[in-house]
Parts: structure tokens; sequence; C-alpha cells
């Protein structure tokens, strides 16, 4: 199986801030990578897939980079509904597999 | 827009099989990769398998032994069975559709908590 990485698993930051996780896979995934947003109690949301294209209806200030095994996921300025649990997820091959998490929280 | 609904009992006794259907409406099941995805107490997810509407399938090897996905395309529904089950399938239970062309889960049900205890 590949094993997904993410750091750092929690994160404190303030409204306003420039926030980056970093998701890093054991083998080269090209650009099979996708990030989610989790909020307690709700489904994960599609932010990000295919490394570096945003879905549709999700703010610009996401970004996603990255190729082969290192890949970042970007908060240009958080905003207070921004807090919540990250996630990476390879869908190279399966059995596809996800990051452990980032809990990102208010300073 | 397309809206999938998970459906089943809320706890399941231990050895006992797990069944769950996922209701996919407002779309066509033809579109997608059908998941069912998991994710225990407090920790991350966990991708237990798909299915596509001509009924082929792919299991996570680490569940392949205990899981069965099926389709029923007449009432536009996908469903999971996990037999044998212990505590450590307790969880809450997501359908998702997988995007075959930017292979992406870019719809989720709500998810459905099954809790396994006798």
């Amino acid at each position: 199986d590949i094993q997904m990485t993410q750091s750092p698993s929690s994160l404190s930051a303030s409204v306003g801030d420039r926030v980056t996780i970093t998701c890093r896979a054991s083998q080269s995934i090209s650009s099979y990578l996708n990030w989610y947003q989790q909020k307690p109690g709700k489904a994960p949301k599609l932010l990000i897939y295919a490394a570096s294209s945003l879905q549709s209806g999700v703010p610009s200030r996401f970004s996603g980079s990255g190729s082969g095994t290192d890949f970042t996921l970007t908060i240009s300025s958080l905003q207070p509904e921004d807090f919540a649990t990250y996630y990476c997820h390879q869908s190279y091959t399966t059995p596809y597999t996800f990051g452990q998490g980032t809990k990102l929280d208010i300073k | 827009q397309v809206h999938l609904q998970e459906s089943g009992p809320g706890l399941v006794k231990p050895s006992e099989t797990l069944s769950l259907t996922c209701i996919v409406s407002g779309g066509s099941i033809s579109s997608y990769y059908w998941s069912w995805i998991r994710q225990p107490p407090g920790k991350g997810l966990e991708w237990i398998g798909y299915i596509y509407y001509s009924g082929s399938t792919n299991y996570n090897p680490s569940l392949k032994s205990r899981v069965t996905i099926s389709v029923d395309t007449s009432k536009n529904q996908f469903s999971l069975r996990l037999s044998s089950v212990t505590a450590a399938d307790t969880a809450v239970y997501y359908c998702a559709g997988l995007n075959y062309t930017d292979y992406a889960f870019d719809m989720w049900g709500q998810g459905t908590m099954v809790t396994v205890s006798s």
C-alpha cells in the first residue's frame, strides 16, 4: 500500500494567516493527489483534485501544488470557516489511501 | 445535484454481518465508481472498496475476505456487506462517488455510525 504522511498533524493559526500543509507519498503517485476538508460530524468535502485543480465552488484562497511524492495545500488567508481537519488522498492505485489528517484550529 | 444517502442498522453484534445501502438520487449510477469509506471515532479515513455500475469491484486487501459490495441499477443504489464484525469495525461509514475523470471523491453521503457491540 502507498503510505501518505501529512505534516503537521495539528496546527494553530489565526484568521488572516497563510497556512501550508504538506503530504508525502511513500512512492511516486504522479499528480493523483486530492485534498479534502472535514468539519466535526460532517462528511469530507473535496477541495483540490489532481494535485492543483480547484474543485468547483471552493474559494480561491485554497491552492494545491506538487507532483511525484511531495505535495502541499495552501490557504492564503485563513477565514473562520476554514478551521477543520484536512486530509490528503492518493488515487494513483488501489487500495486508495489517505493521510492521517491535519487538524487546523484557532490560535 | 446528485445526493447520496446511507441507511442501515446502527448497532451490529460481534461476529454478525454489517449491511448498509446507499441510495443515489438526482443522477445516474453509471457515472462514477461507487465507494464505501469508513472512519473510526476520532481517527482517519479508510477506503473499503468500490463498485462500478457494471458490477466490477475492487476491495481493500485488508478487508477483502470479509467485504462484498453490490449494485442494483434498477433502484439506483449500491450496498456494503461486512462479515464477522468486531469492535474494530465500529466507525462512521460513508458512501462516496469517485469521479473517474478526476479520480477524486467529489460526492459523499452524510455518513452513518455503526457500532459493533453485544
